[in-house]
């Protein structure tokens, strides 16, 4: 069995570029979150999906998007980086309808300069 | 609306000492509560949950934690740390819409010897 594996691990971007970012879930497994996790503080939800549609959203601009595939492999993407976006970004894979067990990648951390 | 706040964001033992890390929570719903724990470069990994029943909820290493509802606390304890027990750990509250996790700020645990 398979767990939650991200990529890239690290990550360098620019002010303005666009950044894709990957997560592989685990075996069985069909929802995928991501999170943001800036600089001393907890993981903030960004979004969640299920059936490769988004079925729930925190409060983070339009501008963070992502993708569900058949495989329910996942892609994050974040247009116009700004500075605060340098984070963190956590990936988790669950079972639809036991979303409180959530299992975790080691995440990609995204510096923007 | 859903919160969590922890209480000391930096908490010291010694090895061999109690180990207790303050949780409050706030839900307009039934609460399903956690307590996750991430070491460096890696992602989150659950420790314990309470959903619905006991009060005293046991988890993996020999932490546990104590549903409050009079005291709206969850707080995490270990009757003797040990070394490898030094990490981030965070409170999280599930959302009302049950999509999203909602952690605390994080406790950063040392253990010296």
């Amino acid at each position: 069995e398979t767990g939650v594996t991200q990529s890239p691990t690290h990550l360098i971007k620019t002010r303005g570029q666009q950044v894709t970012l990957r997560c592989s879930s685990q075996s069985g497994h069909n929802t995928v979150s991501w999170y943001q996790q800036a600089l001393g503080q907890g993981p903030q939800f960004i979004f969640q999906y299920y059936r490769e549609e988004e079925n729930g959203r925190g409060n983070f601009p339009p501008r963070f998007s992502g993708l569900q595939f058949p495989n329910y492999s996942s892609e994050l993407n974040v247009n116009a980086l700004e500075l605060d976006d340098s984070a963190l970004y956590l990936c988790a894979s669950s079972v639809q309808g036991n979303n409180e067990k959530l299992f975790f990648g080691s995440g990609t951390q995204l510096s923007v300069l | 609306a859903q919160s969590v706040t922890q209480l000391g964001s930096h908490v010291s033992v010694s090895e061999g000492a109690l180990v207790l890390l303050r949780c409050n929570y706030s839900s307009s719903v039934p609460p399903y509560l956690f307590w996750y724990v991430q070491y460096p470069n890696q992602g989150l990994q659950l420790l314990l949950k309470y959903t619905t029943g006991a009060t005293l909820v046991k988890g993996i290493n020999g932490f546990e934690a104590e549903f409050k509802k009079s005291e709206t606390s969850f707080h995490l304890t270990k009757p003797s740390a040990h070394m490898s027990d030094a990490a981030e750990y965070f409170c999280a509250v599930r959302a009302s819409d049950r999509t999203a996790l909602i952690f605390g700020k994080g406790t950063t645990l040392s253990v010296s010897s």
